[in-house]
């Protein structure tokens, strides 16, 4: 069985500010970690992967995340929110080696404020 | 833009209509998916397709009912409705079965659907 929890309904955020957007996960496997983004009325968007190899995976329009295995998570980070990155973001977990179905996580909204 | 193109983008509807949600992408891909957003809810996954085959169906309702004629076409026939139904579909698609490593969806613009 697979799992995720994003324990944030909302995140706010200034400007500028660094931001995290929290994910953890639960496998009986080694997992497969993602982060995509739905900006309103759109579908969502891939952000970036974790498969294996180095921990800190760095993805699109200055976005990373760090898999942290013992901690299970795989936090979403970025060193200076903008406004438009305000939108709703999802993580989303398989295991390696099952099926090829993921499972999301509930979202959570970030909120960027000039 | 992904990859992938659902029509309508909007849809109002009876209780009593019949419609069809499509979805296309052009990535080849072997998997595609259908799921339901709904607001304050998680993403639902209702149907997995492979190869056109379907592979997952999470207990959907009969009044909802899939097709896949071909890899790259995926249909959601609607009929009888409820207004609890009003949501946003959404259709992606994958590599699939056998397609390696790091599974990525790729998902449409969704169709927003109103259930009057």
């Amino acid at each position: 069985a697979q799992s995720v929890a994003q324990p944030e309904d909302q995140v706010n955020v200034a400007e500028g500010n660094p931001l995290t957007v929290k994910c953890t996960y639960s496998v009986s496997g080694n997992p497969y970690l993602f982060w995509y983004v739905q900006y309103p009325n759109r579908g969502l968007q891939f952000l970036l992967k974790y498969i294996t190899g180095d921990n800190l995976v760095k993805g699109s329009y200055g976005f990373e995340a760090e898999f942290n295995k013992s901690q299970t998570s795989f936090h979403l980070k970025k060193p200076s929110a903008l406004v438009s990155d305000s939108a709703l973001y999802f993580c989303a977990v398989r295991i390696t080696g099952g099926s090829y179905i993921p499972t999301f996580g509930r979202g959570t909204s970030l909120i960027v404020h000039p | 833009e992904t990859g992938v193109t659902q029509t309508p983008r909007h849809l109002v509807m009876g209780m009593t209509n019949k419609k069809s949600l499509k979805c296309e992408q052009h990535l080849g891909h072997n998997a595609m998916y259908w799921y339901k957003q709904s607001a304050k809810k998680p993403l639902e996954l209702m149907f997995v397709y492979s190869l056109e085959e379907r592979v997952e169906n999470n207990s959907v309702p009969s009044r909802f009912s899939p097709e896949c004629p071909n890899s790259s076409h995926l249909f959601l026939h609607l009929h009888t409705l409820q207004p609890e139904d009003s949501a946003l579909y959404l259709c992606a698609s994958s590599q699939g079965a056998g397609g390696g490593a790091g599974e990525t969806q790729y998902f449409g613009p969704g169709t927003r659907l109103l259930v009057l």
